[in-house]
């Protein structure tokens, strides 16, 4: 059983350029999540989605998209990427939101924009 | 808004001694309690939960979590740490309204274990 799977694990980046991180779960969960982790931070949430269809802003969601696809999938994007956007990305999902709370992450995608 | 301080953010123990990693929460109604870990390089994984009920709460790899209303706490412990407990710790909570936002984290606690 996969879980969350985030692709790619690793990037590098110039500043300006673009890219998609993908995301996808196979735990038929209705909310997945956008999360960014930098030192001294803790998880910062950029975007999510309660349920397909439905795409919601987080903390620091400048600089990011977000596309829910379909059930199973949510990618995030960086359109002109920043050094201030050198972080480890993190993917999550959840049955039903708040009501369970529960979070299942990926391994992460680390991002380096030099 | 909710929000998570774990004053700690590093703490050293002895292999074989007990832990107790601290975490404050602020929210105005009952709160959802969390406790993952991250070993290095990879995601965060489950250790236990606080939805309702008894306030201690038992969770894996033998740790366990009491949650404190009249100080707002949820403090981790485990009897005997392990070298394989080096990790980092997040305490996180969630919003028991209903809402789909996910969980606030604290900034981590590094456990380092000496031996």
């Amino acid at each position: 059983n996969a879980g969350v799977t985030q692709t790619p694990k690793f990037q590098v980046l110039k500043t300006g350029q673009s890219m998609t991180l993908q995301c996808a779960q196979d735990m038929n969960h209705n909310s997945m999540y956008w999360y960014r982790q930098d030192p001294g931070m803790g998880l910062r949430l950029i975007y999510y989605s309660a349920s397909e269809g439905t795409t919601d802003k987080g903390e620091v969601p400048n600089g990011y998209n977000v596309s829910r696809l379909n059930k199973r999938e949510f990618s995030l994007r960086l359109e002109s990427a920043a050094p201030s956007q050198t972080s480890v990305y993190f993917c999550a999902s959840s049955l039903a939101g708040g009501l369970s709370g529960e979070l299942f992450f990926g391994e992460g995608s680390r991002l380096t924009v030099l | 808004a909710q929000s998570v301080t774990q004053p700690d953010i590093h703490i050293t123990v002895s292999e074989g001694a007990s832990l107790e990693l601290r975490c404050n929460y602020s929210y105005g109604a009952t709160p959802y309690l969390f406790w993952y870990v991250q070993s290095p390089g990879q995601g965060l994984q489950l250790l236990l939960k606080y939805f309702s009920g008894d306030t201690l709460v038992q969770g894996i790899k033998g740790f366990e979590a009491e949650f404190k209303r009249s100080q707002s706490s949820f403090n981790l412990r485990k009897p005997s740490v392990h070298w394989s407990d080096a990790a980092e710790y997040f305490c996180a909570v969630g919003y028991s309204g209903g809402g789909a936002d996910g969980l606030t984290f604290g900034k981590g606690t590094h456990l380092i274990i000496q031996p």
